[in-house]
């Protein structure tokens, strides 16, 4: 069965500094998400991607975050200059229609 | 914005019961409800889902229900086994370019 393949799985990094989650969706879809997911608590919306731009992004989404789509299979989330409290579970999503997402695993980002 | 509460938070059943999450939202024009599953690590699994336009949809020991006109939706678990423990979160297409997750809820099933 196809898979949303993220990279990687576990990333450390130092509060201020840039790190960028990679994901790899499944190879016919259309629409691209990210979500995240803090400790304990529900799935949150961040962004939706459709036709090479942002659909809609949420109020966690601020400048810090940005996304691409450099080749036709990676999907990125960058977030610029990370904080404590991004430290999160990072879910990449895609679907071939606008509902009936498939997840990723998931990327746990521990900002220390 | 598009509200999704679920409960309850946490649910512990006797093996071979069942077991039911239920979910209001407040956009009456949502239409697709579906549920997720998640295990330890794992990203939300899609476990079930429903259009608004049927009003119950099963599938083996899962079965989901849905009231427009009250805005909930239910989970059902018939027949519950150990491998059904997990987090399992209701969801709302809440437009054309996103689903909103409810709070989840952690299910235990006892031996």
């Amino acid at each position: 069965e196809p898979e949303v393949t993220q990279t990687p799985s576990h990333q450390v990094t130092q509060m201020g500094q840039e790190v960028i989650l990679r994901c790899v969706p499944i190879s016919n879809h259309l629409y691209f998400y990210w979500y995240r997911q803090i400790l304990g608590q529900k799935v949150e919306f961040l962004v939706s991607f459709y036709n090479n731009e942002i659909s809609e992004k949420s109020e966690i989404f601020d400048d810090q975050f940005s996304v691409e789509r450099p080749d036709g299979s990676n999907f990125t989330l960058k977030i610029r200059s990370t904080k404590l409290e991004d430290s999160a579970m990072y879910f990449c999503a895609s679907g071939q229609v606008s509902y009936g997402y498939t997840f990723g695993s998931g990327t746990r980002l521990t900002v220390v | 914005g598009e509200n999704v509460e679920q409960h309850p938070s946490t649910l512990s059943v006797q093996e071979g019961d069942s077991a039911v999450i239920k979910c209001t939202y407040s956009d009456s024009a949502s239409n697709y409800f579906p549920w997720y599953k998640q295990e330890l690590g794992k990203g939300p699994q899609l476990i079930i889902d429903i259009r608004s336009n049927v009003g119950e949809k099963k599938d083996q020991r899962i079965a989901v229900t849905l009231n427009k006109t009250a805005k909930h939706f239910s989970l059902h678990i018939t027949e519950t086994q150990p491998e059904d423990s997990a987090v399992y979160f209701c969801a709302v297409y809440s437009s054309a370019s996103k689903i909103i997750f409810g709070s989840g809820t952690r299910l235990s099933i006892r031996p």
